[in-house]
């Protein structure tokens, strides 16, 4: 079993829809949780990054952890074309092995069509 | 913002030669740097770790003596691919650190293609 599950769909969305990627969490180590976009041949940029449970907005993005069931979501609302990419979640400890590197998911393809 | 800048962008060697890849932290000191191996349409996979000043620790599987990872100094990484081969072929990222839980920047990446 992977660390870290997320669904690669490809998901394909109409503009102007809400969003919803989630990744799955196995390592009770992890503490801080990120949200990645990864455009086709760049590398990754931050858009979100959590420390432990709970919720943080940033303009139409929402990131929410819920460690209890291992389980941290990104929530895109009003989709553009613009947002068409890879999302990848990450994860790292403050402890032990996984203490300063990151654990990706596998990255969820979003196309969001005019 | 903090910004990595990663070189080459994308380069071709023939198999058998050496390719080097630099990554450099151009406004912040870079306690960590990271190299990453990402397959088309796989994750990112972390090959190494390392410290200024020390060895990189390698992730299991990963070929130390191929994979030559220097840290000579806060800003400056390197990655030498050695005798590439054409299973070599893929993209390669790094990530430079300050030490905080969340604060990773990524350089643009570098796409290696061995003939």
């Amino acid at each position: 079993q992977k660390e870290v599950e997320q669904d690669p769909g490809p998901l394909s969305v109409p503009e102007g829809a809400i969003v919803s990627l989630n990744c799955t969490y196995s390592n009770s180590a992890f503490q801080y949780f990120m949200w990645y976009r990864q455009y086709s041949r760049k590398g990754p940029e931050l858009l979100m990054y959590t420390y432990s449970s709970g919720n943080k907005e940033d303009g139409r993005f929402t990131a929410q952890v819920d460690k209890s069931s291992k389980y941290i979501s990104l929530f895109i609302r009003d989709s553009q074309p613009s947002d068409s990419a890879t999302y990848l979640c990450a994860m790292s400890g403050s402890v032990g092995t996984s203490y300063g590197k990151l654990t990706f998911g596998q990255g969820t393809i979003l196309t969001v069509h005019p | 913002g903090a910004v990595v800048s990663q070189h080459p962008s994308w380069v071709i060697c023939k198999s058998g030669t050496s390719v080097k890849i630099e990554c450099r932290s151009l406004d912040f000191q870079a306690t960590t740097m990271f190299w990453y191996r990402q397959f088309p349409k796989q994750s990112l996979m972390l090959m190494a770790t390392s410290n200024e000043g020390s060895k990189a620790t390698y992730e299991q599987g990963v070929e130390k003596d191929k994979f030559l990872i220097n840290h000579a100094s806060l800003t400056l990484s390197t990655l030498t691919v050695t005798s590439a081969h054409p299973e070599d072929s893929s993209f390669y990222i790094c990530s430079a650190t300050t030490g905080m839980g969340y604060g990773y920047t990524f350089g643009s990446g570098t796409r290696l293609t061995v003939v």
